[in-house]
């Protein structure tokens, strides 16, 4: 069982580059999320999705799209990356009221 | 709107007993959590517990809530080198997709 993975684990983005981050999980979870975390401002919700099928918006949405590939998998796109999005972005599976969390991805954008 | 709020650093001395303060404002939450990150690594529930509880105890960790004062405690007695790190409190208050809401964290420190 790996629980939560995400890749990369580091990112460096010029401004205005494209990425999209990967998240998978294997313990059959319905609910994913993504977060940022910024120094001094715990996580912040960016998109989650209830089940498959379905994505909704969190806390700080704007700049970002998501995918719910499957049940496994959802990721986190950046079209057109800001030097605001340097962050560490942490996935995240849940079943009822309990949230596993990946390692994290950190990203840069020079 | 939904607020949770920790001050951001403790050190205590190794073998006393550190408290993480923590405050939230919805009065509707239903489970408030203590989450512990290491350096580099994801977050990883170190306890929970439900609303209608005003305690709960599991080895060194005990948490307790203070409904009418919306404040919620994790003590750890006898802390060691090993817990230092940056603890979350957080809340749920809706039950399904779980939207959880983060305090941004406290900085637990160790001094020999």
């Amino acid at each position: 069982n790996a629980g939560v993975t995400q890749t990369p684990k580091f990112q460096v983005l010029k401004t205005g580059q494209s990425m999209t981050l990967q998240c998978a999980q294997d313990m059959n979870h319905n609910s994913m999320y993504w977060y940022r975390q910024d120094p001094g401002m715990g996580l912040r919700l960016i998109y989650y999705s209830a089940s498959e099928g379905t994505t909704d918006k969190g806390e700080v949405p704007n700049g970002y799209n998501v995918s719910r590939l499957n049940k496994r998998e959802f990721s986190l796109r950046l079209e057109s990356a800001a030097p605001s999005q340097t962050s560490v972005y942490f996935c995240a599976s849940s079943e009822r009221n309990e949230q596993f969390f990946g390692p994290g991805t950190r990203l840069t954008v020079l | 709107g939904e607020d949770v709020e920790q001050s951001l650093f403790l050190s205590v001395r190794e073998g006393d007993s550190s408290v993480i303060n923590c405050t939230y404002t919805d009065s509707s939450s239903t489970y408030l959590y203590w989450y512990k990150q290491e350096p580099g690594a994801g977050l990883q529930l170190l306890t929970y517990i439900f609303s209608n509880m005003d305690m709960k105890q599991d080895q060194r960790l005990t948490v307790l809530l203070n409904k009418k004062d919306k404040h919620l405690s994790l003590r750890i007695a006898d802390t060691q080198t090993g817990d230092s790190a940056i603890y979350f409190c957080a809340e749920s208050i809706a039950f399904g997709a779980s939207k959880i809401i983060f305090g941004s964290g406290t900085r637990l420190s160790i001094r020999p």
